[in-house]
């Protein structure tokens, strides 16, 4: 297992198109987040799937954002009608079950550019 | 007030000195602390963790945590142009153990 892997790592998409985004986790992690990040900011928290449930989504998160998780493996991410606004690393992490702390382990991101 | 506050940068230091990250955090009831490095382009990655007060060394890293003051800050001794990055700290929300609260980086340059 080489890590957690996201697909696509760059989406260049015109404004008011649906998009989506894939990530794999670690595969013996149940723990899977979804975070958006902005040149100069920190990682702003999305959403975090427990296997399958979806425990918790951002108030920040519009309704344009969907997430899921079906087999509790992998993970998409859909934003729908994209805003200039959505342009940002898409970063998915990964955590085991019952670990001594809360290290998450991140992919290497997808790129989105909304013209 | 911002939840997780750092020191924007950049911070220059010359090779081979000590580097210093200071993070502030403002919910007193927080109990572990994380710093993840992140390099131009590239994702975070966990460089240390730290619940208990006082210090914490791995290698040339070490995390001071100070729950009565608020701040956590990380030092690199022996400062390498490899450790140019911006450095990120984290603490996990008090209402729920897997949100994790970001502050902004500090990004730190070596000088060889």
């Amino acid at each position: 297992d080489t890590g957690v892997s996201q697909d696509p790592r760059h989406k260049i998409t015109k404004r008011g198109q649906n998009v989506t985004f894939r990530c794999d986790p670690i595969s013996e992690h149940n723990r899977l987040y979804w975070y958006r990040q902005t040149l100069g900011q920190g990682p702003e928290f999305l959403t975090y799937f427990q296997n399958e449930a979806q425990l918790e989504k951002s108030r920040l998160l519009s309704d344009r954002f969907s997430a899921e998780r079906p087999k509790g493996s992998f993970s998409t991410l859909e934003i729908q009608r994209t805003e200039q606004g959505d342009s940002a690393m898409y970063l998915c992490a990964s955590s085991p079950w019952g670990g001594s702390n809360n290290e998450q382990f991140f992919g290497p991101g997808t790129r989105l550019t909304v013209l | 007030q911002k939840e997780v506050e750092q020191n924007s940068g950049p911070l220059s230091v010359p090779e081979g000195a000590i580097a210093s990250l200071n993070c502030t955090y403002s919910d007193r009831g927080s109990q572990s602390f994380f710093w993840y490095r992140q390099y131009s382009g590239k994702s975070p990655e966990l460089i240390m963790f730290i619940y208990s007060n006082g210090d914490k060394e791995d290698g040339r890293f070490t995390a001071q945590l100070n729950k009565a003051s608020q701040y956590v800050s990380l030092l690199i001794r022996d400062s390498q142009p490899s450790d140019s990055a911006t450095y990120l700290c984290a603490v996990p929300l008090l209402i729920s153990n897997y949100q994790l609260i970001w502050g902004a980086g500090t990004k730190l340059i070596i000088k060889p």
